[in-house]
């Protein structure tokens, strides 16, 4: 079974602090993904990564940044958190020649 | 970029009846459509998809059907169950799973 872990699952922060949202796969997956889901948005992509150091801006990047110095592992960072940052934040992962996404459990955050 | 939607936005029907949630998109690129399922408070999950080189695809209850032409593909759940109630999303891609773009979701409640 593909297992994708973020390491919250709630966070609230203060407005200006830096934040770090970590994302784990055990499947040796090239391709991982972060999202924001907010109610009649869908799933919005932030930011992708097809290789180790690897990053490509998705739909909507400003504010975040990512980093992968492993291949396993993916993190999201708010250099600086705003209150429009409150959303879910889901992290998939997914194999280079699949199409299939697996997604993790979600961290809630709360920006306040 | 793609322009995903999903008609309709919410949808109720009685146990046992049939759902059909439809998805435009605008990319002619898009060769891989699948569907998504996220029940409350669970993590998205894969439930069907289908290639362009295909017009449906059946498993148990749900099928896909895709009309390439028109820009469109549609979910088709069956004899509905209480447990089909969720929040479902399409999610058009190509690129081998770097390219996707999710709709906004359509919210299916089943009613016993």
């Amino acid at each position: 079974d593909v297992k994708v872990t973020q390491s919250s699952r709630y966070l609230v922060k203060r407005t200006g602090e830096k934040v770090f949202l970590e994302c784990v796969q055990d499947m040796d997956h090239e391709n991982m993904f972060w999202y924001r889901q907010d109610p009649g948005l869908g799933l919005r992509l932030i930011y992708f990564s097809y290789d180790v150091k690897m990053k490509e801006k998705g739909d909507i990047p400003e504010g975040y940044s990512v980093s992968r110095e492993k291949k396993e592992r993916f993190s999201l960072i708010l250099e600086s958190a705003s209150t429009n940052q409150t959303s879910m934040y889901l992290c998939a992962s997914g194999g280079a020649n699949s199409y299939e996404q697996y997604f993790g459990p979600g961290t809630r955050l709360t920006v306040t | 970029g793609e322009n995903v939607e999903q008609h309709p936005s919410t949808l109720s029907v009685q146990e046992g009846d049939s759902a059909v949630i439809k998805c435009t998109y605008s990319d002619s690129a898009s060769n891989y459509f699948p569907w998504y399922k996220q029940e409350l408070g669970k993590r998205p999950q894969l439930i069907i998809d289908i290639r362009s080189n295909v017009g449906e695809k059946k498993d148990q209850r749900i099928a896909v059907t895709l009309n390439k032409t028109a820009k469109h593909f549609s979910l088709h759940i069956t004899e509905t169950q209480p447990e089909d109630s969720a929040v479902y999303f399409c999610a058009p891609g190509d690129n081998y799973g770097q390219n996707f773009v999710f709709g906004p979701g359509t919210r299916l409640s089943v009613l016993p």
